[in-house]
């Protein structure tokens, strides 16, 4: 099955600079990669996503690249605000192309810390 | 806005009971995941349905059953909890292929229901 690793567990960024996130996944049939923010107490909350077909995607403040050759991906978060701090989650699935449903396989998770 | 419901925020049990976790979503979608978070070990899928009364193991499913009866609910079965089951229990559906102007891959996560299994 699949495995995603992310690093690192930890980031803290002064408030005003970027933070980058980083993901492998194992399986090359992966084709659908989203981040996910989640505040403390609260579900977590699609922020971006990426397919196998997109090399870069921006959203604002908010990218993400993808290297299919390399099997990783990567969030970036530039002009870093407080409200930013939480925790995030890569992850990796199939997505329909596999012929229906797939269930997302995430990483551990790394939590953001935006100092003052 | 897509809205995803579980029947309990919190929920104390005892070892051996059984356990029935509820969840609803009100937007008609095809596909509903159970995941379970833990500290340091990210969200694990447990079952996943993409259909009424279809059911696929996730990557942990040992120990837990589920049902989906109707298109809108999806319950997890604890048959016989045990402490190792304490745990924080997410939800999440998705939308039906060929839905236009959006991802049908696009997961949306319930609140949530923290189970302590004493």
């Amino acid at each position: 099955g699949e495995n995603v690793e992310q690093h690192p567990s930890t980031l803290s960024v002064q408030e005003g600079d970027s933070a980058v996130i980083k993901c492998t996944y194992s399986d090359s049939a992966s084709n659908y990669f989203p981040w996910y923010k989640q505040e403390l107490g609260k579900r977590p909350q699609l922020i971006i996503d990426i397919r196998s077909n997109v090399g870069e995607k921006k959203d604002q403040r908010i990218a993400v690249t993808l290297n299919k050759t390399a099997k990783h991906f990567s969030l970036h978060i530039t002009e870093t605000q407080p409200e930013d701090s939480a925790v995030y989650f890569c992850a990796a699935s199939l997505g329909y192309s596999g012929g229906g449903a797939d269930g997302l396989t995430f990483g551990k998770g790394t939590h953001l810390i935006i100092q003052p | 806005d897509v809205k995803v419901t579980q029947s309990s925020r919190y929920l104390v049990k005892r070892t051996g009971e059984k356990v029935f976790l509820e969840c609803v979503q009100d937007m008609d979608h095809e596909n509903m995941f159970w995941y379970r978070q833990d500290p340091g070990l990210g969200l694990r899928l447990i079952y996943f349905s993409y259909d009424v009364k279809m059911k696929e193991k996730g990557d942990i499913p040992e120990g837990y059953s589920v049902s989906r009866e109707k298109k809108e609910r999806f319950s997890l079965i604890l048959e016989s909890a045990s402490t190792n089951q304490t745990s924080m229990y997410l939800c999440a559906s998705s939308p039906p292929s060929g839905l236009a102007g959006g991802s049908t891959d696009t997961q949306y996560f319930g609140p949530g229901t923290r189970l302590t299994v004493l």
